[in-house]
């Protein structure tokens, strides 16, 4: 099935640290969301972006829906301790389905 | 407190005995979803229900089903078809809406393991 492809796959960083990973498509999506999730929990919405362009930020941490409706970036600005876990990006194609599509996800650890 | 339930959070199951994990929204949500976790893969869709009595399959239905007989409800059932049910199981909602467009939230997940 469609798929996305998120990197890096994992990531350690320094405390105080700024972090970025991507997520990119083959295929255009009408809406990209990011995700935290730790373990042995649900994922916890952070973003979702809903305009080709569209920059949102959530405190420490600012995502893009790229112009070309094929990727979508997320950046953690000043890592500290409680960022660590997995951040997932996921896709909905556009309209028409109920589907979405879900990278495998950047694990992050933060060194203090 | 609004939000997805998703009980119980663990559940062992014993080889050709089928299992139901309850998934209960109060957010108003018209579409539910679940799904499967294992790791290091992204998540697979089972099933998902646009409204009420009505499901589709998703891309791993086999040894699944489940009933949406109310909007607030959307139980899976871990049949004895499924020869590898040991996984995380998330259940999910749709918000579907403006401003905010579709946006999907997640129950906290349970846990399944054959015994």
């Amino acid at each position: 099935g469609q798929q996305l492809n998120q990197s890096p796959q994992s990531m350690f960083i320094q405390e105080g640290e700024d972090v970025s990973m991507n997520c990119t498509s083959s295929s255009i999506f009408n809406t990209w969301l990011w995700y935290k999730q730790e373990p042995g929990e649900g994922p916890v919405l952070l973003i979702a972006l809903y305009k080709a362009g569209e920059l949102t930020s959530n405190g420490r941490l600012t995502a893009q829906f790229g112009i070309t409706r094929k990727d979508s970036f997320l950046n953690i600005s000043a890592s500290i301790p409680s960022d660590v876990g997995i951040y997932f990006c996921a896709g909905q194609p556009p309209s028409g389905t109920y589907k979405y599509i879900f990278g495998t996800g950047t694990r992050l650890k933060v060194l203090a | 407190d609004g939000g997805i339930t998703q009980s119980p959070k663990y559940l062992f199951r014993k080889e050709g005995q089928n299992v139901t994990l309850s998934c209960e929204q109060n957010l108003n949500h018209d579409a539910m979803y679940w799904y499967r976790q294992d790791p290091g893969q992204g998540l697979r869709l089972i099933y998902y229900s646009q409204i009420v009595n009505d499901f589709q399959k998703g891309d791993i239905a086999e040894g699944y089903s489940v009933s949406r007989e109310k909007k607030e409800s959307f139980p899976l059932t871990v049949t004895s078809a499924q020869k590898n049910p040991t996984a995380f199981y998330l259940c999910a909602s749709r918000f579907s809406g403006m401003p905010s467009g579709n946006t999907i939230y997640f129950g906290e997940g349970s846990w399944l393991t054959v015994v």
